[in-house]
């Protein structure tokens, strides 16, 4: 069965830096794209961005992009999304999911909440 | 602002048949057969409905059917039930820079 399963929920002061995962397992992780989707509060989904584990091959929304960097340990089957200087407007739940090259979204984690406030 | 268009809210009776569109352009919807479509109750994660325009996931309903014509690809739901009650996604590969765009997302409601 694949299972995504993410990081724990996240309070932090506007300016800190973060960094989030999503850990995969039961099935192949370098053999399917993982990407990040934001859904602020009561908002619907934006796509983030998306990397391919195996090589590294990495693409972002150009609305996310300079903002967030997307990486993966191909050892630990971890991926991971990180901002160096988050702003209030970050505060959201971040789902990763897989995709297994057709633009489609088959399994999601459980998402992260992350809470910006001073 | 999302590329794609759909109706901000569907509401229908159980039993009866609803369909949602998602209205882009030729370089998304209309240009490729990357469309998906996800479901999503409230404060839960979100689920795939439907990809490559009308193909179905195992254990997904087969209440739920995806079609496509021309820029606008739709959702139908027949024999609508409560459980259906929750919001709907559409998605699809776009040219250019952005690669994937969702749409805004509708809510279902059941009378």
């Amino acid at each position: 069965e694949v299972q995504l399963v993410q990081s724990g929920a996240e309070v932090k002061e506007p300016g800190e830096s973060l960094k989030i995962s999503c850990k995969g397992s039961g099935y192949s992780f370098t053999s399917y794209w993982i990407a990040w989707v934001r859904q602020m509060p009561g908002k619907g989904l934006e796509w983030m961005g998306i990397m391919y584990p195996e090589d590294s091959d990495t693409r972002y929304s150009p609305s996310f992009e300079g903002h967030v960097t997307i990486s993966a340990d191909k050892s630990s089957n971890t991926a991971y999304l990180q901002w160096s200087s988050l702003k209030a407007s970050d505060t959201a739940v971040y789902y990763c999911a897989t995709d297994s090259g057709t633009y489609q979204f088959d399994n999601w984690g459980q998402g992260t909440l992350v809470t910006v406030s001073s | 602002q999302s590329a794609l268009t759909q109706p901000a809210s569907v509401s229908a009776s159980p039993g009866q048949s609803i369909t949602i569109s998602c209205t882009g352009s030729s370089s998304d919807v209309g240009g490729y057969d990357y469309v998906s479509w996800y479901q999503q109750h409230p404060g839960k994660v979100p689920k795939l409905l439907i990809y490559a325009v009308h193909n179905r996931p195992s254990g997904v309903s087969n209440r739920f059917s995806g079609s496509k014509s021309g820029n606008t690809a739709s959702l139908t739901i027949s024999g609508l039930q409560t459980e259906d009650e929750a919001d709907y996604y559409c998605s699809s590969y776009t040219s250019g820079s952005t690669l994937l765009v969702f749409g805004p997302g509708t809510k279902v409601t059941v009378l």
